[in-house]
C-alpha cells in the first residue's frame, strides 16, 4: 500500500517570499492533517480536513497560511508571505480512524 | 497546565536497561490514546496504541491510568536501534494532541 506522499522534500526561500507544499493522502482516507513541526517539538496541528470540509483550523495562522483539499483527496498548504521562524518541517498525515501516517515531511529554510 | 505533557528527558540509558516514559493528559474525557516513535530527521510512526486494559509488543509494554490520567510505555532490554524521539498523542474531541516527545539514546 503507497504511503502518503509529500513534496518537495525540501525548500530553501528567503523571507517574504512564497512557497506551496503538496500532499497526496493514503487512498480512501477520508482525513488529512498538515502539522508544522520545529526542531525539538512536537507536531503542532495546523489544519484538519475531512473530506473537503475544515474540521479545525485554530492553529492556522491565517494572515499569511492556507490551504486546500478542493476534491477531498491530495492537498495544498501555502505560505504567503514566510517569515524565517516559519523555518520548519511541515508533515503531512491522513488516516482513516485512530491511526495517523504521516508523509516524509518538507523542511522548510526561510532565510 | 498543557493539554498533553512528556518527561523533558532526554533518557540516556546502557544497552539491556529498562526505561519508562510517562505522559500526562488534562482532558478527562479523551478517548485515544498513542505513543509514536521519531527517528531523527524522519516522519512519526505509530509505535503503539494504548488500551485500557494495557498492552504489550515484545520488549514495549504501554499502560493507561485513567483515574490519574497519563500514559506509560516501559521498554526492557533496550537495544541500540531504541534511540529515538517517543511522542505521545491523545484523542480528544476528534483532536489529536502532541505531546514534545522524550529523546532516548541508549549507549552501548
Amino acid at each position: 500500500e503507497a504511503g502518503v506522499a509529500q513534496s518537495p522534500r525540501y525548500k530553501i526561500i528567503e523571507k517574504r517570499q512564497s512557497v506551496a507544499f503538496w500532499c497526496n493522502p493514503i487512498s480512501g482516507h477520508a482525513t488529512l492533517y498538515w502539522y508544522q513541526q520545529i526542531l525539538g517539538q512536537g507536531p503542532k496541528l495546523l489544519i484538519q480536513f475531512q473530506n473537503n470540509g475544515v474540521v479545525d483550523d485554530s492553529q492556522l495562522p491565517k494572515d499569511r497560511f492556507s490551504a486546500e483539499r478542493l476534491k477531498g483527496v491530495d492537498s495544498t498548504l501555502k505560505i504567503q508571505p514566510a517569515k524565517l521562524e516559519d523555518s520548519a518541517v511541515y508533515l503531512c498525515a491522513s488516516s482513516f480512524y485512530g491511526e495517523q501516517f504521516f508523509g516524509p515531511g518538507t523542511r522548510l529554510t526561510v532565510l | 497546565r498543557k493539554e498533553v505533557e512528556q518527561d523533558p528527558g532526554p533518557f540516556n540509558v546502557p544497552e539491556g536497561a529498562t526505561v519508562a516514559f510517562n505522559c500526562t493528559y488534562s482532558n478527562s474525557a479523551s478517548q485515544s490514546f498513542f505513543w509514536y516513535r521519531q527517528d531523527c530527521r524522519k516522519e512519526p510512526k505509530l509505535l503503539m496504541s494504548v488500551y485500557s486494559s494495557g498492552n504489550e509488543d515484545g520488549r514495549f509494554t504501554a499502560q493507561l491510568n485513567r483515574a490519574s490520567q497519563y500514559i506509560s510505555l516501559l521498554i526492557r532490554d533496550s537495544k541500540l536501534s531504541d534511540s529515538a524521539t517517543y511522542l505521545c498523542a491523545v484523542r480528544s474531541d476528534r483532536k489529536l494532541i502532541w505531546g514534545l516527545g522524550t529523546s532516548l539514546a541508549v549507549n552501548p
